[in-house]
């Protein structure tokens, strides 16, 4: 069973630029999240799927960030623009309805300068 | 606001040695815990989690939780130096096992050859 699929893996990007991430979750999978890694923290949640449907996306910042899930399999996530704290990995993970574990993907690792 | 508390390390025991890891959460409502290992540069990766109060034990790994003390330990026996990572302890707010996760920030252990 293939894992949950992030790409890129690395992506440097100028400040006020836009990026924007991809995430494929495992097959089945139900319940999508986005992280935000800060060096040295545990990951922070931005946004929570059922579904098609944002269930809790109360931190992420709205005024730069959006998220979709459309049919409610891979998900993309966008920053528009880019500001030099946003410089961390982004994490995706998912979980299947009726169980605890939840999966991780890879990350990406996005450096702003 | 939810937290969770861990001493950030690094903890370092000898090979052989018994790791001890600990970690305190505010919300008297969880009712279910995860112990997350992540090596460097990779993602976290579920290693137990507990629901009851007492002790769970899975191989080399036995996670302890005292809900009466809002408090919740993972002990590695026989450490070896693969062992060598950050633990994040991890709880879904509000009760239930499911949702949303709150991180800590990690305890980074090394194991010594």
């Amino acid at each position: 069973e293939a894992g949950v699929v992030q790409s890129p893996r690395y992506k440097i990007i100028e400040k006020k630029q836009p990026v924007a991430f991809w995430c494929n979750p495992i097959s089945g999978h139900n319940t999508l999240y986005w992280y935000r890694q800060n060096l040295g923290q545990g990951p922070e949640l931005l946004i929570r799927y059922e579904n098609e449907e944002a269930v809790d996306d109360s931190q992420l910042p709205k005024d730069r960030f959006s998220a979709e899930r459309l049919k409610g399999v891979d998900s993309t996530l966008k920053i528009q623009p880019a500001e030099l704290g946003d410089s961390a990995v982004y994490l995706c993970a998912s979980r299947k309805e009726g169980l605890a574990e939840a999966f991780f993907g890879q990350g990406t690792r996005l450096t702003v300068v | 606001q939810k937290e969770v508390e861990q001493n950030s390390g690094p903890l370092s025991v000898p090979e052989g040695a018994i790791a001890s890891l600990n970690c305190t959460y505010s919300d008297r409502g969880s009712q279910s815990f995860f112990w997350y290992r992540q090596y460097s540069g990779k993602s976290p990766e579920l290693i137990m989690f507990i629901y009851s109060n007492g002790d769970k034990e899975d191989g080399r790994f036995t996670a302890q939780l005292n809900k009466a003390s809002q408090y919740v330990s993972l002990l590695i026996r026989d450490s070896q130096p693969s062992d060598s990572a950050t633990y994040l302890c991890a709880f879904p707010p509000g009760g239930g096992s499911q949702g949303n996760l709150i991180f800590g920030k990690g305890t980074k252990l090394s194991v010594k050859p």
